[in-house]
């Protein structure tokens, strides 16, 4: 156990919806990260938090948005759902984030979104 | 530009062989780091090594052993007396550096099979 959550576990939708994963990052921790990863594109970074401020961006669809909140919680807003949006999304924390300290991060257990 | 190749897609052994996979990555950085992550079937991804590019220091753990050589930009990883247990997709990632961020690149992941 990583000590990261996520919720839910599994996500079932249709096209067109909105949903919203959640991230609670190990304690301590003050830079959540959030990835995908598909069968055609592998494992991407999408996009990064540190202390509740955004900090990086990767490969993240504009449908899709995200924030931390004071308590370091993160939640992965996905809009206009696409059947290519299917994927496993994975949320991980680290300790900090200070100029590429390459900090181990650890990853939660994922959310499994079928978008039907 | 920056990337990690796993080239095995897929290896099957029978218990208690030795097996090696292969990482090579790219980048221009002369500051990174390198990791190891295990994705068992249940999906979540685990953290296995971290690995400066200053540290070309072999390192073994139990049944696991890293060989991390800056002159093929290779870093392996070695399985001795392989498992049941250990069958997964293994990822290799590199985070550089440049950009000031702590992103991870994934290879591929080459997918596991041990055998009884």
């Amino acid at each position: 156990d990583s000590g990261v959550t996520q919720t839910p576990k599994h996500l079932i939708t249709a096209t067109g919806q909105r949903v919203t994963l959640r991230c609670s990052p190990r304690s301590g921790d003050l830079s959540v990260y959030w990835y995908q990863q598909s069968l055609d594109q592998g494992l991407q970074f999408l996009i990064q938090y540190y202390n509740g401020e955004e900090r990086a961006k990767g490969n993240i669809l504009e449908r899709f948005s995200a924030q931390q909140f004071p308590d370091l919680h993160s939640e992965l807003n996905l809009s206009s759902l696409e059947l290519g949006d299917s994927a496993l999304y994975f949320c991980a924390s680290s300790v900090e984030d200070w100029g590429g300290s390459g900090e181990t991060q650890y990853f939660g257990p994922g959310t499994r979104l079928l978008v039907l | 530009a920056q990337k990690v190749t796993q080239a095995q897609t897929e290896i099957s052994v029978v218990e208690k062989e030795d097996v090696t996979l292969d990482c090579v990555y790219e980048t221009r950085d002369t500051t990174y780091y390198l990791f190891w992550y295990k994705q068992p079937p249940s999906g979540e991804l685990v953290f296995l090594i971290r690995r400066n590019s200053f540290d070309e220091q072999n390192e073994i753990s139990g049944r696991y052993s890293w060989n991390f050589q800056k002159s093929t930009s290779s870093f392996n990883f070695t399985i001795t007396a392989s498992q049941v247990v250990d069958s997964a997709v293994y990822f290799c990632a590199l985070t550089p550096i440049s950009g000031g961020y702590n992103k991870l690149i994934f290879g591929a992941g080459t997918r596991l099979a041990v055998h009884p």
